[in-house]
C-alpha cells in the first residue's frame, strides 16, 4: 500500500531554514506527483507546491516563491520541501500529499514546523 | 487566484441524518474539484474528486455534486466516525491549488 513517511518535528529561529523529507513506497514512485501541504494551528490547509519526480520540474503557489524548493531523490524515493527566511507565521504542519496529477490522493503523516526564537 | 469558500462553517448535525456542505468557486473551475475530510490530529483524506466520483475506499453514503461554481458534498447517513472537518479543493487553474476553509460537521 502506498506510505509517505515524513521526517520529525523541527524547531527553527526566526530567519533561519528547514528541510523536510518525504519517503515514499508502495508505488511507482516517479508516477505519482508529491505536493506539499501546510496548516497552521486551527487553521485550514494551505497549498504550496508541487513537484514531478520524474523530471523534477516543480510550480510553486505565488506566495512561496523565493522561499520554496522542492527536490526529490529518485535513488531514495524521496522528496524534499525546503523552506527558508522563515517567520512565527510559517509554524505549522507541513503535509506532502501524492497524486496521480492535480488531486492530494495520499497523505504523509505531517511534519510539525515550530519557529520561535 | 480562485477563491473558495464554504458554507456552513459549522453543522451540527444528529447520527443518522443527512448532511449537506456547499462549496463555492470565485470562477468556473469546471468539474475539477476535490474534497477531503480531517480528523482532529490526522491528516486529510481524499473523499471526492472530479467533483462526484468517490475515491478508492470511500463509502457510498459520501456523494458529490456540481460544476462550474457551485457545489455540493452530502453525506446521507451521518455516522459517529464522519464528524470531522471538511474541505473543498479546486485544481483548475493552478499554480496555486487552493482550498476553501472548511466546514466542521459536529454532533448535535
Amino acid at each position: 500500500q502506498v506510505q509517505l513517511v515524513q521526517s520529525g518535528a523541527e524547531v527553527k529561529k526566526p530567519g533561519a531554514s528547514v528541510k523536510v523529507s518525504c519517503k515514499a513506497s508502495g508505488y511507482t514512485f516517479t508516477s505519482y506527483y508529491m505536493h506539499w501541504v501546510r496548516q497552521a494551528p486551527g487553521q485550514g490547509l494551505e497549498w504550496m507546491g508541487i513537484i514531478n519526480p520524474s523530471g523534477g520540474s516543480t510550480s510553486y503557489a505565488q506566495k512561496f516563491q523565493g522561499r520554496v524548493t522542492m527536490t526529490r531523490d529518485t535513488s531514495t524515493s524521496t522528496v524534499y520541501m525546503e523552506l527558508s527566511s522563515l517567520r512565527s507565521e510559517d509554524t505549522a504542519v507541513y503535509y506532502c500529499a501524492s497524486g496521480m496529477v492535480a488531486t492530494c490522493d495520499y497523505w504523509g503523516q505531517g511534519t510539525l514546523v515550530t519557529v520561535s526564537s | 487566484e480562485i477563491v473558495m469558500t464554504q458554507s456552513p462553517a459549522t453543522l451540527s448535525v444528529s447520527p443518522g441524518e443527512r448532511a449537506t456542505l456547499s462549496c463555492r468557486a470565485s470562477q468556473s473551475v469546471s468539474s475539477n474539484l476535490a474534497w477531503y475530510q480531517q480528523k482532529p490530529g490526522q491528516a486529510p483524506r481524499l473523499l471526492i474528486y472530479g467533483a462526484s466520483t468517490r475515491a478508492t475506499g470511500i463509502p457510498a453514503r459520501f456523494s458529490g455534486s456540481g460544476s462550474g461554481t457551485e457545489f455540493t458534498l452530502t453525506i446521507s447517513s451521518l455516522q459517529s466516525e464522519d464528524f470531522a472537518v471538511y474541505y473543498c479543493q479546486q485544481y483548475n487553474n493552478w499554480p496555486p491549488e487552493t482550498f476553501g476553509p472548511g466546514t466542521k460537521v459536529d454532533i448535535k
